[in-house]
């Protein structure tokens, strides 16, 4: 069965620590893997995505993940978090749209929530 | 102005009502998708459509139903047969024959009273 998991419900880090955010996944074919971020009472913004290639990929606000075949493992990660980062974070997998093929439909891992010290 | 337009932002159901929720996009997307979120539940998917005139039942349908009759615009209703309908309700849309992103509304707080 398709599945993500973000194994870390709540993070708190301290402002301008790094930030690594976890995300394993269980996907029956080549996935394409996605993070995006929820503040609150808002909808979802996408920080990155992967499809294919170099395995590190960059995304918006200084964030990026690192795609691990063997692992499963599609972490996100932040060398030095902001106060402004203070949000929902979620990891998603999904297969290519097309009408007849896949239905297209991203599966959601439940979601860390990040918390951010002074 | 680009995007997905959800609304109403906020909308109270008293039981036994039946209430729907708009969700326009002018991405000139095909796909699009209705999920539910509840704290710690991640997104669950209620309903998709792919084309116009066709939609497919995704993983919590009972008690929702929904319309594609045209390209921009995919309400979803909630029906007095859904026994827990208090959440947020989250449109997206995402192109078809590409490896392409989802885009998503900013969400319906939807609360029975």
């Amino acid at each position: 069965a398709q599945s993500v998991t973000q194994p870390d419900i709540h993070i708190t880090v301290s402002e301008g620590a790094s930030l690594e955010l976890r995300c394993n996944y269980s996907y029956g074919a080549t996935p394409y893997l996605f993070w995006y971020v929820q503040s609150p009472g808002q909808g979802l913004q996408l920080l990155l995505k992967y499809f294919s290639g170099d395995t590190l990929v960059q995304g918006i606000k200084g964030f990026e993940a690192e795609f691990k075949r063997s692992q499963s493992s599609f972490n996100l990660r932040k060398p030095s978090v902001h106060w402004s980062d203070a949000a929902e974070y979620f990891c998603a997998v999904g297969a290519i749209t097309g009408y007849g093929g896949s239905q297209g439909n991203l599966i959601f891992g439940k979601g860390t929530k990040l918390s951010v010290k002074p | 102005d680009g995007g997905i337009t959800q609304s109403p932002k906020y909308l109270f159901r008293k039981e036994g009502q039946n209430v729907t929720l708009s969700c326009e996009q002018n991405l000139n997307h095909d796909a699009m998708y209705w999920y539910r979120q509840d704290p710690g539940q991640g997104l669950r998917l209620i309903y998709y459509s792919q084309i116009v005139n066709d939609f497919q039942k995704g993983d919590i349908a009972e008690g929702y139903s929904v319309s594609r009759e045209k390209k921009e615009s995919f309400p979803l209703t909630v029906t007095s047969a859904q026994k827990n309908p208090t959440a947020f309700y989250l449109c997206a849309v995402r192109g078809t024959g590409g490896s392409t992103e989802a885009f998503f509304g900013q969400g319906t707080r939807l609360t029975v009273v």
